[in-house]
């Protein structure tokens, strides 16, 4: 039974560029969400993906944003990158929409320079 | 939205000995999870528990969501038992909020 499973899992880009993550979910979930995770803090909740569609959204910029494949992979993209946006992205799936256990990924480490 | 708070901050155990880490939460939920994150950032699910006691191992975990609160017992600690704990209320379809993190370092 494959977990969650994110690439790259680690990653180094400059300011002002764009990054992609990449999920896949546990076998037999159907929603993704995705979270950051700053060096000494718990994780933040970013968005949700439910059917292909964003279903809620934390506090983040519009510069965030993401998309949910019909094999229930999704993506984050990040735009205009900060050095704020340094941290570690991590991606939890869940089944029936996410109201029961929840499980992550590795995550992504991102250094923005 | 709601708080969740994590009771101590930081730990340090000696081998051998158990220890309480309590998880405040302020307003009602669906439900809780309790985490164990790795050096390299894993996220491992320790416990899924909406009310009640569960246990695993040397581990077990006690919610009670009328008084908005959970507890999670180490007992005989390890030094694998090292990192961090974070607790996380689910509510809203499936949102995490996590609290802060309780740090515990176990010496031999």
């Amino acid at each position: 039974d494959a977990g969650v499973t994110q690439s790259p899992t680690h990653l180094i880009k400059t300011r002002g560029q764009q990054v992609t993550l990449r999920c896949s979910p546990k076998s037999g979930h159907d929603t993704v969400s995705w979270y950051q995770q700053a060096l000494g803090q718990g994780p933040q909740f970013i968005f949700q993906y439910y059917e292909e569609e964003e279903r809620q959204r934390g506090n983040f910029p519009d510069r965030f944003s993401g998309h949910q494949f019909p094999n229930y992979s999704s993506e984050l993209n990040v735009n205009a990158l900060l050095l704020g946006d340094s941290a570690l992205y991590l991606c939890a799936s869940g089944d029936r929409g996410a109201v029961y256990e929840q499980y992550f990924g590795p995550g992504t480490r991102l250094t923005v320079t | 939205g709601i708080q969740v708070e994590q009771s101590p901050p930081d730990l340090i155990l000696q081998e051998g000995a158990n220890s309480t880490l309590r998880c405040n939460f302020s307003d009602s939920v669906n439900n809780l999870q309790w985490f164990h994150q790795n050096p390299w950032g894993q996220l491992i699910n320790l416990f899924y528990i909406p009310s009640g006691t569960k246990q695993n191992g040397r581990l077990s975990a006690t919610t009670v969501a009328t008084e908005r609160y959970s507890l999670l017992y180490i007992s005989s600690s390890q030094t694998t038992d090292s990192g961090v704990y974070f607790c996380a209320v689910v509510y809203s379809w499936g949102k995490l909020q996590f609290g802060a993190g309780t740090q515990v370092v176990v010496t031999p």
